[in-house]
């Protein structure tokens, strides 16, 4: 499992474009990347998954450069629902059983 | 409604006074897993299960006990808790690892355990 690194914390405003950056330089070929949300008290939520270049849905879009040493989540237009904390996680299901979850990042959105 | 549901949602309890906590999800997953929440740890994973009868160790299994007889249910079971298993419990399950698929995992709404 390719160990992430991401930043403990991060503000911003409401109305803003957010992007979390997630490093993981020892990412395998096979190895997805995955990003959840987890709000207080809550089980974490799958928000978007790639391989390479840029996946979109219609919560997020996350781009993954060509060496995939690193991904960057973007939230588009942040409300303050989406205080939250933030996991980047990175790993081939079909041969990882472990999972590991990290400390993740938590974004503050003020008003 | 697919779901993966716990019980019980909130439990205080004393040492050694051994205690299941359960998991059940209804989307027919083969995989299952028990995850710990800390403050300023993040998630960490306890045990883990790829389908019926078979179980594993994850990063932090130490006092705790699983088992796997039905596909549908994984419960986490504290022979003797202790206070430092004082804690937040999450539950998730996710199609079969391999089977190609997002393998996104379903969490439960979490236990949240307090071991006087």
């Amino acid at each position: 499992l390719a160990k992430t690194t991401q930043p403990i914390s991060m503000d911003s405003y409401e109305g803003q474009e957010v992007n979390i950056t997630c490093s993981h330089n020892n990412i395998a070929t096979n190895d997805y990347i995955t990003w959840y949300q987890q709000f207080p008290s809550q089980g974490p939520r799958f928000i978007i998954q790639g391989y390479k270049t840029k996946v979109t849905n219609e919560v997020a879009s996350l781009f993954i450069p060509a060496d995939r040493k690193s991904s960057t989540l973007s939230l588009p237009r942040v409300s303050l629902s989406d205080t939250a904390v933030y996991y980047c996680l990175v790993g081939d299901m079909g041969r990882d059983d472990k999972i590991i979850f990290g400390k993740g990042t938590r974004l503050h959105i003020l008003p | 409604e697919a779901q993966v549901t716990q019980n019980p949602r909130y439990l205080i309890t004393v040492t050694g006074k051994k205690l299941t906590v359960t998991c059940s999800q209804n989307m027919n997953h083969e995989y299952m897993s028990w995850y710990r929440q800390d403050p300023g740890l993040g998630l960490r994973q306890i045990y883990y299960s790829m389908n019926v009868e078979v179980t594993d160790k994850g990063d932090v299994p130490e006092g705790y006990k699983v088992s796997r007889k039905e596909k549908r249910n994984f419960p986490l079971i504290l022979e003797s808790p202790s206070p430092n298993q004082t804690s937040l419990y999450f539950c998730a399950s996710s199609t079969a690892v391999g089977s190609g698929d997002y393998n996104e995992q379903f969490f439960g709404p979490g236990t949240r355990l307090t071991v006087l």
